[in-house]
Formats: C-alpha cells, structure tokens, sequence
C-alpha cells in the first residue's frame, strides 16, 4: 500500500524557516517524479514544486521560487522542502503528492499544516 | 500561465442525481485535464486523467470528458459517498494549475 507521510510543519513567525518531510512507502520512491502541493486554508490547491526520480529536474511556482528548495534522498525514501523568507500567505497544508505518468498526481499525504504568523 | 475556471462554484443535489461540473480552460490544454475529489479533512483523490481515464479503483459512474479547452466531469447517479469538493487541474504546461473547485453538497 502506497503511503506518504508528512511532516515538520508548525508555526513560524515570518521571516522563518521550515523544512518539511515526507516519508514514503509502498512503492519505488526511486522511480517517480515528487511533488509539493499547498492549500490555503479554506482555499483552493496550488502546486508549488517537482523533483524528478534522480533530481535532475527541479522545477517551482513563481510564488516560491528563490525561496524554498526541493530535495530528496532516495536511499531513505524521503521528500524535503526547505522553506525560508516564510510568509503569511505560505501558511498552507502542504501535502507531498506522486506523480503518475503524465503531471497528474496519484497519491497523496494527509498534509502538513505551515502557520505562518508572529 | 492556464487558468481553469470550474462552475458552478456549488451545487446542490440528491442521491440518485445526475451532476455535472465543467471546467475551462484559458487556452488549449489537448486531453491533459484531470479531476480530484477532496472531502473535508482528507486529501484530494484522483478521480479522472487524461480528459477522460478512469483512475484505478474508482467506481464507474465517475465520467470525464472534453478536449482543448471544455471539460466536463459526470456523475451519472449521485451517492452519498460522492458529496465532497472537486477540483479539476491541468497537466499541459508549468506551473500546473488547478480551478477554484465545485463543492456538491446536499440537497
């Protein structure tokens, strides 16, 4: 059974910095692209990055870019998001999400929530 | 980059319904479109790929289609199992974006 397990979330005054986890199980970690994706609370989803299978390609919104970085160690079977500058608009769930075959996202984490307030 | 634009924004319905929601897209996507459910607390599940492929595990009367830029999302009779949040999400081009959702409450 595919699992993924978040966490590392709390909240943090703005300024701050997190970096997030993601456990994963069940399946190949090391064959598929990974994903953040956030929700707002109340709000909609919003994707935010993507790792590929060997980290070659790294690629983020906009509205994190230069600010949060994407990793993952495919030994231990773990996704990381560092986030710095953190912002009250990054207060969010964040769920770590799996990519099926096309940028579609077949499994997903209970999320993590980020509270970012002072 | 593509904005999706789900309605009606809610609805409201009764089991045994038929219910659809459309979701446009502000340029041509081709087939890549896919649909989620998301109940309250939980994560989203992935209902539909591709405009129109049934995800593994997800009953029969979940139905996508569309092409381009119109999409719709089927249900062709409401359980009450199906009253949830459903968001649509292009798979075209970066940043992958999703609509605002179409809550399905009841009736």
């Amino acid at each position: 059974e595919v699992q993924l397990v978040e966490s590392g979330g709390g909240l943090i005054q703005p300024g701050g910095s997190l970096r997030l986890s993601c456990a994963a199980s069940g399946f190949t970690f090391s064959a598929y692209t990974m994903n953040w994706v956030r929700q707002a609370p109340g709000k909609g989803l919003e994707w935010i990055s993507y790792i590929s299978p060997s980290s070659s390609t790294i690629r983020y919104a906009d509205s994190v870019k230069g600010r949060f970085t994407i990793s993952r160690d495919n030994a231990k079977n773990s996704l990381f998001l560092e986030m710095n500058s953190l912002r009250a608009e990054d207060t969010a769930l964040y769920y770590c999400a799996k990519k099926r075959s096309g940028d579609e996202f077949d499994y997903w984490g209970q999320g993590t929530l980020v509270t970012v307030s002072s | 980059d593509v904005q999706l634009t789900q309605s009606p924004s809610s609805l409201s319905a009764s089991v045994g319904d038929r219910v659809t929601i459309t979701c446009r897209a502000s340029q041509s996507i081709s087939l890549y479109l896919n649909w989620y459910q998301q109940k309250p607390g939980k994560a989203p599940k992935l209902l539909i790929y591709g405009a129109s492929s049934l995800q593994s595990g997800v009953p029969s009367r979940f139905s996508g289609s569309g092409s381009a830029t119109d999409f719709t999302l089927i249900i062709s009779t409401l359980q009450t199992d199906d009253f949830a949040t459903y968001f649509c999400q292009q798979s075209y081009s970066l940043p992958l974006t999703f609509g605002g959702g179409t809550k399905v409450e009841i009736k």
